[in-house]
């Protein structure tokens, strides 16, 4: 069925490393694509999002590219900040239905 | 221009007890979410609304009821808690079908 892939965390890296947090998503169709980001005891802010194939996302210094040869939406970070440390969410409607698909969510430590 | 609201931001219940869910947005959106999110399983939909007078199922809607009677404002009900309902509950708006959805803060419900 549809789903939504990411890799398990957590992820812990040094300030100013190179982040990736894979994404993989089941789908029929090409649904819009989406990246949100949790930090501790608040809701969910839309990171960025991806409405059609080979549209890229960013934000924040962030990006993600909507890849549908490999169904996939990594995001990345090419310099991380102590203040990224968060979960990171990837997500996709069910085609069709008013249905945002949430992966498991992704932790992210950033040490100094 | 709040975004999105909930009410209350924490709740301990008894198993049995009764309570209600408030969320409101003030972005005049049509759609209206809530979620709940438990540990390593992202959010799930319990129960949605695409307008004033309408409610849906989710993936998880029982035990939980919805109203939505005004469009800025909608409520879940929990008629009977139970253990299996502690979670972190969000609400979350959209302007329109597979449209960018705004979360609130969540509230943090333990039924014991």
């Amino acid at each position: 069925g549809d789903s939504v892939t990411q890799m398990e965390g957590p992820v812990t890296l040094s300030e100013e490393a190179f982040l990736t947090i894979n994404c993989t998503y089941t789908a029929t169709g090409y649904p819009s694509l989406f990246w949100y980001v949790q930090y501790p005891g608040e809701g969910l802010q839309l990171l960025l999002k991806a409405t059609k194939a080979d549209d890229k996302g960013s934000n924040k210094g962030f990006e993600a590219t909507y890849r549908k040869e490999t169904t996939s939406f990594h995001l990345e970070k090419g310099s991380v900040q102590v203040s990224d440390s968060a979960v990171y969410f990837c997500a996709r409607y069910l085609g069709g239905y008013n249905k945002l698909i949430f992966g498991a969510g992704t932790r992210l430590a950033v040490h100094p | 221009n709040a975004g999105v609201t909930q009410t209350p931001k924490f709740r301990v219940l008894k198993t049995g007890q009764s309570m209600t869910l408030l969320c409101a947005q003030d972005m005049n959106h049509e759609y209206m979410y809530w979620y709940r999110q438990d540990p390593g399983m992202g959010l799930r939909l319990i129960h949605y609304s695409v307008g004033e007078g309408t409610t849906a199922k989710g993936e998880v809607p029982d035990g939980y009821n919805v109203s939505r009677l005004k469009k800025q404002n909608f409520l879940l009900g929990l008629e009977s808690a139970a253990p299996s309902q502690t979670s972190v509950y969000f609400c979350a708006s959209s302007r329109g079908q597979e449209e960018t959805q705004y979360f609130g803060p969540g509230t943090r419900l333990l039924v014991l």
